[in-house]
């Protein structure tokens, strides 16, 4: 089985410049969700979505964050203006329909802002 | 708010020694799913187990076991004659469900806990 792509790995941008990341779920997967992971803390939720509808999105999706999946399968998720405080490792999972939520990660993409 | 708390930090132990992770949480609901996730040094995380709230069984899995109390809030994580292989982050997360029984899609993590098994 394929597991869950994301892309880039890496991004190293300057402050004020947009970034897009791509995150390509497990086939069948009907559920994808972002988190951000930042150095020695555990992930925390972004936004979910089940098939293209967004159902979630956490105080911590600032109105520069903005997330995607048009057509149900792969998401983007954009981060308008960076700052620093926006370096972390954003982490992609999906979860199909009958494994009650286990969620299964991607690689993560590890955004640099200087 | 729901909330999970692994308090120990770091732990390092020497191969073939037994090690448990403390994982306690706080929700108001009565049925939620609980789960183990470890992220070794190349970083991608990788699940464990997921046990639901009413399934109070402690559970087996090789040298893995885990032990879910709900009357202490807890669901331990053993690992039995660790292997340096076993180093990674160890990750609790809970997750509560809606009325339906069906996972709400956020997780929460705890801060995770840190081991390093020695050769």
């Amino acid at each position: 089985d394929t597991g869950v792509s994301q892309n880039p790995r890496h991004k190293i941008t300057k402050r004020g410049q947009n970034v897009t990341f791509r995150c390509d779920p497990i086939s069948e997967h009907n559920r994808l969700y972002w988190y951000r992971q930042t150095l020695g803390q555990g992930p925390e939720f972004l936004t979910y979505f089940q098939n293209e509808a967004q159902l979630e999105k956490s105080r911590l999706l600032s109105d520069r964050f903005s997330a995607e999946r048009p057509k149900g399968s792969f998401s983007t998720l954009e981060i308008q203006r960076t700052e620093q405080g926006d370096s972390a490792m954003y982490l992609c999972a999906s979860s199909p329909p009958w494994t009650l939520n286990t969620q299964y990660f991607g690689p993560g993409t590890r955004l640099t802002v200087l | 708010a729901q909330k999970v708390t692994q308090a120990q930090t770091e732990i390092s132990v020497v191969e073939k020694e037994d090690v448990t992770l403390d994982c306690v949480y706080e929700t108001r609901d009565t049925t939620y799913y609980l789960f183990w996730y470890k992220q070794p040094p190349s970083g991608e995380l990788v699940f464990l187990i997921r046990r639901n709230s009413f399934d109070e069984q402690n559970e087996i899995s090789g040298r893995y076991s885990w032990n879910f109390q709900k009357s202490t809030s807890s669901f331990n994580f053993t690992i039995t004659a660790s292997q340096v292989v076993d180093s990674a982050v160890y990750f609790c997360a809970l997750s509560e469900t809606d009325a339906g029984g069906t996972s709400y899609g956020k997780l929460t993590f705890g801060q995770g806990t840190i081991l390093t098994v020695h050769p």
